[in-house]
């Protein structure tokens, strides 16, 4: 069973078009929610972990949120450069993190 | 600081040879990770290591597919023979390994190798 799911599978936002992304997850027991960017050709990069439904982290235009079933990436008026998948993943059981399928960003100019 | 290092970062293969996969860790990290993705499955964890002893290989698709790691700073995963279905993006990740079941951990990727087998 899907235990991350990510939406929408893909978003195109205009420049300095606000939005979020979600990702929900099914696990129990929660031990962090991890957040990671993929751009084109490269490995995921870390972004942010959340341990504790209302935590909130930052960096620059993104922040991340935490409530006990899910968690959005909010990104405030978006560049081009912000355009990449973003990922999110979970532990689960004995699996140290398991991916969600991704949402493709896309920023438009 | 160096991050995680994979090679070759591109391999075109044919049907039945027998490919390797290389990766050193991130220097202290005891816990090294390979993955696999794909467009339709996304990000699979294919094995784990912790303190250089595989933990879980429960994702590793056959018995085709193998991974060692001799020492703290290398180690590498074979394909053979190899088939057209594991062409892929295969990437290895570390992490300190140091917080037990009790807390995730951050895992740090490397570049992937992208894997082509014709």
């Amino acid at each position: 069973e899907d235990q991350v799911t990510q939406s929408p599978e893909a978003l195109r936002l205009q420049e300095g078009e606000s939005s979020s992304l979600n990702c929900s997850y099914t696990v129990s027991g929660l031990r962090g929610l991890f957040w990671y960017r993929q751009d084109p050709g490269k490995g995921p990069e870390f972004l942010f972990t959340l341990y504790s439904a209302g935590e909130e982290k930052e960096k620059e235009r993104l922040k991340a949120t935490l409530t006990k079933k899910e968690s959005f990436l909010h990104i405030t008026a978006p560049k081009p450069e912000d355009s990449a998948t973003y990922l999110c993943a979970v532990p689960s059981g004995n699996t140290p993190l398991v991916f969600g399928k991704g949402t493709r960003l896309s920023v438009i100019a | 600081d160096a991050g995680v290092i994979q090679s070759p970062r591109h391999e075109v293969t044919e049907m039945g040879q027998e490919v390797t996969l290389r990766c050193k860790p991130i220097s202290g990290h005891n816990s090294l990770f390979w993955y696999r993705q794909t467009m339709m499955r996304g990000l699979e964890l294919l094995i784990y290591f912790n303190n250089n002893v595989p933990i879980d290989d429960s994702g590793m698709p056959e018995d085709r597919f193998s991974a060692k790691m001799p020492n703290a700073s290398f180690s590498t995963l074979k394909i053979q023979p190899s088939e057209p279905r594991d062409s892929a993006v295969y990437f290895c990740a570390s992490s300190l390994g140091t917080s037990g079941q009790h807390r995730g951990e951050t895992q740090y990727f490397g570049p992937g190798t992208r894997l082509l087998v014709l």
